[in-house]
């Protein structure tokens, strides 16, 4: 089976523009997760979408963040306007619905706000 | 408080050596689960192994194992005969409670280096 697709891999923008994200989950995984590591800290959680539905956004930190995840789908991370801090790598996570199972991680998008 | 705590932010480890991960968990939940992930230099997130606060065995997967000591808290990770591909960032991870969907709670990680 397809893992977890990330895209862009990497992107470079200026403080001020807006970038987006996108997240394509393994088929048939209803969790999607969006987490972040900004450099040599922790990686953090951001949100969590059960289908479509945001289960749990207390990570976001603050409102230039706007994630959707449509149809249950692939989700989007938008960024607007971009700052300094939000450099970091952004990665995406998909898991089923099993007590035991795993999150399933993407390669991650590498986020320079310059 | 810190959830996850991974005192080792980097360790060297000789080829074909094992080699032990220190995670110390911190939860009120009876229920949980402890994962471990490794993040080699080329930056996906690898799962290797998971650990239900209930099961009663230390998981293992081929050469990783887990030394799971539930009153101790602690969840340390245990590579044998190591190799130099296991040179990599890991992370330690826990979900509290008992919904399938909760988040994971990392640590900083231990990054390792297997010297031929």
């Amino acid at each position: 089976e397809a893992g977890v697709t990330q895209f862009p891999s990497h992107s470079v923008i200026e403080k001020g523009q807006t970038v987006t994200l996108r997240c394509d989950p393994i088929s048939g995984h209803d969790n999607l997760y969006w987490y972040r590591r900004v450099m040599g800290k922790e990686i953090k959680f951001l949100l969590h979408f059960v289908k479509e539905s945001k289960q749990d956004e207390s990570g976001m930190p603050n409102n230039r963040f706007l994630a959707e995840r449509t149809g249950g789908t692939y989700s989007t991370l938008k960024v607007q306007p971009a700052e300094l801090e939000d450099s970091g790598v952004y990665f995406c996570a998909s898991s089923q619905e099993r007590t035991n199972s795993p999150l399933h991680f993407g390669n991650g998008t590498r986020l320079t706000v310059t | 408080a810190q959830k996850i705590t991974q005192t080792q932010p980097g360790m060297f480890v000789q080829e074909k050596e094992a080699v032990t991960l220190d995670c110390t968990y911190d939860t009120s939940d009876q229920s949980y689960g402890l994962f471990w992930y490794k993040q080699p230099s080329s930056g996906e997130m690898i799962f290797l192994i998971y650990q239900g606060s209930y099961d009663e065995q230390n998981a293992t997967e081929g050469r990783y194992s887990l030394n799971f000591q539930k009153a101790r808290k602690s969840a340390n990770l245990v590579i044998s005969a190591s190799q130099l591909g296991d040179s990599a960032m890991y992370f330690c991870a826990m979900r509290e409670g008992w919904a399938a969907g909760n988040k994971l709670t990392f640590g900083g990680g231990t990054r390792v280096l297997v010297k031929p």
